[in-house]
């Protein structure tokens, strides 16, 4: 059974810094996803990872992975205010779309 | 792109009432959906995998008595609280996916028992 962690539960950072969200997950997944959710709202999908090494970047954040370390990243850059949110990975087997979803990290951005 | 809608967005019911929450898939077929709890601050939770015209599959530890899923058709999914208590009080997500296309999620309903 795919066990998803993320660390850390909770973050606090100011506007401009840098900091890494990571996700680690237990068994073998052949895609892994993160998504953003802003209190109240669904889930907004972020990125989709399919393969080792595989990095995508959509403005600050940076997501990527290593399929042999079972770990995945967020990496936040120079962050501003509009950032706030919960961040959700997710990983599952191909051909099946049950996801398993991480514990979330509450990002807080202090201006 | 594709957009799931669900309904409605927010709803109180009394203890002991049931509550028909809807998933529809607007601009695609989806021959599967997906219903996912979600408590405050907490994480997502599959709660049962939804396939049109057929039985859905619960996860471990769902009453399938309490919580009614049907699919009826290739757009539409329903879940029904049924005998809903406070406890039942959640954030219900759904998703959807046409074939070889990614997941889309719901707006999500959130549920109030008193």
């Amino acid at each position: 059974e795919l066990k998803v962690e993320q660390n850390p539960l909770f973050l606090s950072m100011q506007e401009g810094k840098n900091y890494t969200i990571y996700c680690n997950y237990s068994t073998t997944s052949d895609r892994l996803y993160w998504y953003r959710q802003d209190p109240g709202k669904s889930l907004e999908s972020l990125f989709v990872l399919l393969s080792n090494g595989a990095v995508k970047q959509e403005g600050r954040l940076m997501a990527s992975l290593d399929t042999k370390a079972r770990l995945s990243t967020l990496h936040i850059t120079a962050a501003v205010h509009d950032l706030s949110a919960t961040y959700f990975c997710a990983g599952g087997p191909f051909g099946n779309e049950k996801l398993t979803f991480g514990t979330g990290t509450r990002l807080t951005i202090i201006p | 792109g594709a957009v799931v809608s669900q309904h409605p967005s927010w709803v109180i019911c009394k203890s002991g009432t049931s509550v028909k929450i809807e998933c529809r898939s607007l601009d695609f077929q989806a021959t599967t959906m997906f219903w996912y709890r979600q408590f405050p601050k907490q994480s997502l939770m599959l709660m049962a995998t939804s396939n049109e015209g057929s039985k859905a599959t619960y996860e471990q530890g769902v009453e399938k008595d309490k919580f009614l899923i049907n699919h009826a058709s290739l757009t539409l999914s329903t879940l029904t609280v049924t005998s809903a208590h406070p406890e039942d009080s959640s954030f219900y997500i759904c998703s959807a996916r046409a074939a070889s296309s990614p997941l889309h999620f719901g707006n999500g309903t959130r549920l109030t028992v008193t």
